[in-house]
């Protein structure tokens, strides 16, 4: 496609529930990305892949938090025993470049909600 | 009751005036720097960038100016339109990282026809 896709677009879960979010990159793109939104504040950083190789999962708020990219397109990020403070949009990146220089593409979102 | 972290600065404009966004970076190390566009229910869109080996960046209808003295970055809209409303991010690549971002706070910016 020619944008970030993101799915779902929303999701509703009971807390202790686990959840997996998809994204689908740009075709092509070497380098994704993972980002958490809360509500009224700037992304922040989850996790880095370059091709299928997690390059950087420091932002990963929880070892409840997982992602992965197994063929170095799609990836999934899953959240185990979901909690009310996982609550915010998760946002998926993609770069045709090895890095971030450039302003990478965003989609437009999986918007979490935990009750 | 209210929430931290709720409240975004505003900006409030009338259709056709300039428009200048500020935003403080944290990193003195960073060297690369953003500015993107986040309409409700989108995910951020790129505006501009610039580097610090430079102090200004025009676009069309966008400048960037970068003060590093100061660690401060600014975004200044042409001629507003209401098409501009969103709410606008900073961002810097962490401490000189190669693909890691760190945002500001945003910005809602209103254009009132």
């Amino acid at each position: 496609g020619a944008g970030v896709s993101q799915s779902p677009r929303y999701k509703v879960a009971k807390r202790g529930q686990d959840v997996a979010l998809r994204c689908d990159p740009i075709s092509g793109h070497v380098s994704l990305f993972w980002y958490q939104q809360a509500l009224g504040q700037g992304p922040e950083f989850l996790t880095y892949f370059q091709n299928e190789a997690q390059l950087d999962k420091s932002g990963l708020p929880s070892d409840r938090f997982f992602a992965e990219r197994p063929e170095g397109s799609v990836s999934t990020l899953k959240i185990q025993r979901t909690q009310q403070e996982d609550s915010a949009v998760y946002l998926c990146a993609s770069s045709g470049r090895q890095g971030a220089n450039y302003g990478y593409t965003f989609g437009s979102g999986t918007r979490l909600t935990v009750v | 009751g209210e929430s931290v972290g709720l409240h975004l600065p505003t900006l409030s404009v009338q259709e056709g005036d300039n428009s200048i966004i500020n935003c403080a970076y944290s990193n003195s190390a960073s060297d690369y720097f953003i500015w993107y566009k986040q309409e409700s229910g989108k995910g951020p869109q790129f505006i501009i960038d610039i580097r610090s080996n430079m102090d200004k960046r025009q676009g069309q209808r966008v400048t960037v100016l970068l003060n590093k003295t100061v660690k401060h970055l600014s975004l200044q809209i042409a001629a507003t339109q209401p098409g501009d409303s969103a709410v606008y991010f900073c961002a810097e690549n962490s401490g000189g990282s190669n693909y890691k971002l760190t945002f500001g706070k945003g910005t809602l910016l209103t254009v009132n026809p």
